[in-house]
């Protein structure tokens, strides 16, 4: 069975610092899907990156990089310059594949991050 | 564009009542789902449809019915609204090509039961 585990239920930093998000999972699967999710206090969730389980390379987009690690079954997300807007609770998902596999995502239980002036 | 769209946005309901909750969208996506958010809990699949006419349990379907007579539209129905059912309620879609395509939500259902 998928599992994700978001061991950080509650992050508060001050604005202009650096955070880190921790996401581990666990999947029997050789091929797999990684999501990140920004939920903002407004309710919606919003996607902010996909990788799969082929690509190890970091990525950068802007203020936020993500670390994806197969060997520790890892993929940690980094703010950098931690702004106001900032404030929200981080979903990390993890997607099946297999043929004709109906990719039922499996969430994390979140992280919420508040981003204090 | 206007991507997947539940209504209501919000919604008391008293103990024994039953409603559905209507989530449609106009991406044509073939696959689509229901979650509930539970506070620190995370998103929980409750049922997930892949086609008109195809529908299946997720990891909590209890309580819950779903219908899928077209492409676009994905309602799920309580039949006898419990407290334990207080949630927020998200709706999902994604085309069928690619597992690897994220799921579009809507910005999902607030649902008290009393």
């Amino acid at each position: 069975a998928q599992k994700v585990t978001q061991a950080q239920t509650e992050i508060s930093v001050v604005e202009k610092e650096d955070v880190t998000l921790d996401c581990v999972y666990e999947t029997r699967d050789t091929t797999y899907y990684l999501f990140w999710y920004k939920q903002p206090p407004s309710g919606e969730l919003v996607f902010l990156i996909r990788r799969n389980s082929f690509d190890e390379q970091n990525e950068i987009s802007g203020r936020y990089s993500w670390n994806f690690q197969k060997s520790t079954s890892s993929f940690n997300f980094t703010i950098t310059a931690s702004q106001v807007v900032d404030s929200a609770v981080y979903f990390c998902a993890l997607s099946e594949v297999r043929a004709g596999a109906n990719s039922k995502l499996t969430f994390g239980k979140g992280i919420t991050l508040s981003v204090r002036p | 564009n206007a991507g997947v769209t539940q209504t209501p946005k919000f919604r008391i309901l008293k103990i024994g009542q039953s409603m559905t909750l209507q989530c449609t969208q106009d991406m044509n996506h073939n696959y689509m789902y229901w979650y509930r958010q539970d506070p620190g809990m995370g998103l929980k699949l409750i049922y997930y449809s892949v086609g008109a006419g195809i529908t299946d349990k997720g990891e909590v379907p209890n309580g819950y019915n779903v219908s899928r007579s077209t492409t676009e539209d994905f309602p799920l129905r309580l039949e006898l609204a419990a407290p334990s059912q207080t949630s927020v309620y998200f709706c999902a879609s994604r085309p069928r090509q690619g597992s690897n395509q994220p799921q579009h939500f809507g910005d999902g259902t607030r649902l008290s039961i009393l």
